[in-house]
């Protein structure tokens, strides 16, 4: 198994601009989740999904949409990048409800300009 | 709402030493914590958790937490500590939120742990 994978692993964009950041994991997981981390603040909670079909809303949603066509991928887009934006974004899966052990992907570095 | 603190943003201890990572929490209700582990430019990896049970919970890598109700502790925990600890450790905790049935997790800051050779 690949596990939990993530593209790209790098990239810049310049205010205004917007992208989807890709989220794959072929663990038959039902919640996926998406983080942001930055210094000093650790991992907050921006969108998750309990299964395909099905998002919400995290701690920190603004600026960021997502969707769960299938139960594999769960990609988060920018809609218009801002500085504020940028951070290392992790995409993360877990079994189900009582499961609390979750699988991260190695995360996407991204800057705002 | 739940929380956690994790109070040293940089702990460093000799190897072979005993090592100490330090997270307190705040929640209503019974609380389900856990400690993640993330090594340089990687992922965060499940060390262990508490639900329910013996307080002093085992995990991977040798690690160990002991939960502590009367001081709303949760601890990590290694009686030797290796050069290979040396990485960022995320204590968390179970958010009920908006919506009980998400059982999402809530994060503290992290603690980075250098292990002197």
């Amino acid at each position: 198994n690949a596990g939990v994978t993530q593209t790209p692993k790098f990239q810049v964009l310049k205010t205004g601009q917007s992208m989807t950041l890709q989220c794959a994991q072929d663990m038959n997981h039902e919640y996926m989740s998406w983080y942001r981390q930055d210094p000093g603040m650790g991992l907050r909670l921006i969108h998750y999904s309990v299964g395909a079909g099905i998002t919400d809303q995290g701690e920190v949603p603004n600026g960021y949409n997502v969707s769960r066509s299938t139960t594999e991928d769960f990609p988060l887009r920018l809609l218009s990048a801002a500085p504020s934006q940028t951070s290392v974004y992790f995409c993360a899966s877990r079994t189900g409800q009582y499961s609390y052990e979750q699988y991260f992907g190695p995360g996407t570095r991204l800057t705002v300009t | 709402a739940q929380s956690v603190a994790q109070p040293e943003d940089q702990v460093n201890v000799a190897e072979g030493n005993p090592l100490t990572v330090k997270c307190t929490y705040s929640v209503s209700g019974n609380p389900y914590l856990f400690w993640y582990v993330q090594y340089p430019n990687r992922g965060l990896q499940f060390l262990l958790k508490y639900i329910t049970g013996d307080n002093l919970v085992k995990g991977s890598y040798g690690f160990e937490a002991e939960f502590n109700k009367s001081q709303t502790s949760f601890h990590l925990k290694k009686p030797s500590a290796l050069v290979s600890d040396s990485a960022l450790y995320f204590c968390a905790v179970r958010d009920i939120g908006k919506k009980t049935g998400a059982n999402n997790l809530f994060f503290g800051t992290g603690t980075r742990l250098t292990v002197i050779p």
